[in-house]
């Protein structure tokens, strides 16, 4: 079935760094994927729609310039916190729709847990 | 707009009983709703989806869902619950896109 990866799984960085967090699909052309975060027993709220060869769509409120995507290729996109700051430590997770059609539900990635120190 | 709430974030239930978490969804157009799984440290896995054909739908792992239009719900059901079903459930609703609005989650606990 469809796959898509996400890489690291566990990233520690201290603040101030910039950190990139990478979204595959291994066995599909993903011309859009999602970006979603999760703080601790929350729900998933959307960041972001990464559209490949062009600019993402950012959600409101959503610092488009702190949380820089890039989708460079039809199976990869890529999250880069910015500068990040320990409010920024969360679990990332993206998703992709592996098929067209809205009624094709979307898969997600195993997530990345970021922690800023 | 939509929106979904699942009420209960813990349920807690014994080996082999019945597993009920509830869903229920607000949309001013037909939706198209999901159940998916969390394991910890992982991301979502998709239970079922219902997209406008049969009410009943059947998933993997033995669940099942019914979409109930009168009701607004999409309740998650499983005869018999198992040590494994322990994890977060999610349901979410979408109107045809792939913005997906997802509910708070119900944290299922299976008691041995």
């Amino acid at each position: 079935g469809a796959v898509v990866s996400q890489h690291p799984s566990w990233v520690i960085c201290k603040s101030g760094t910039s950190v990139k967090i990478e979204c595959r699909s291994l066995d599909f052309q993903a011309t859009t994927m999602f970006w979603y975060r999760q703080f601790p027993k929350q729900s998933l709220m959307l960041m972001a729609t990464s559209n490949e060869g062009s600019k993402a769509t950012y959600e409101q409120g959503v610092e488009k310039d702190k949380f820089l995507i890039n989708h460079a290729s039809l199976t990869l996109s890529t999250l880069t916190v910015t500068s990040a700051h320990p409010e920024d430590s969360s679990f990332y997770i993206c998703s992709a729709p592996p098929l067209i059609g809205s009624d094709s539900p979307l898969h997600f990635g195993n997530g990345t847990r970021l922690t800023v120190t | 707009a939509q929106s979904v709430t699942q009420l209960g974030s813990h349920v807690s239930v014994s080996e082999g009983a019945l597993v009920l978490l509830r869903c229920n969804y607000s949309s001013s157009v037909p939706p198209y709703l999901f159940w998916y799984v969390q394991y910890p440290n992982q991301g979502l896995q998709l239970l079922l989806k219902y997209t406008s054909a049969a009410t009943l739908v059947k998933g993997i792992n033995g669940f099942e869902a019914e979409f109930k239009k009168s009701e607004t719900s999409f309740h998650l059901t499983k005869p018999s619950a198992h040590m494994s079903d322990a994890a977060e459930y999610f349901c979410a609703v979408t109107s045809g896109t792939y913005k997906y609005i997802f509910g708070t989650g119900t944290r299922l606990k299976v008691l041995a």
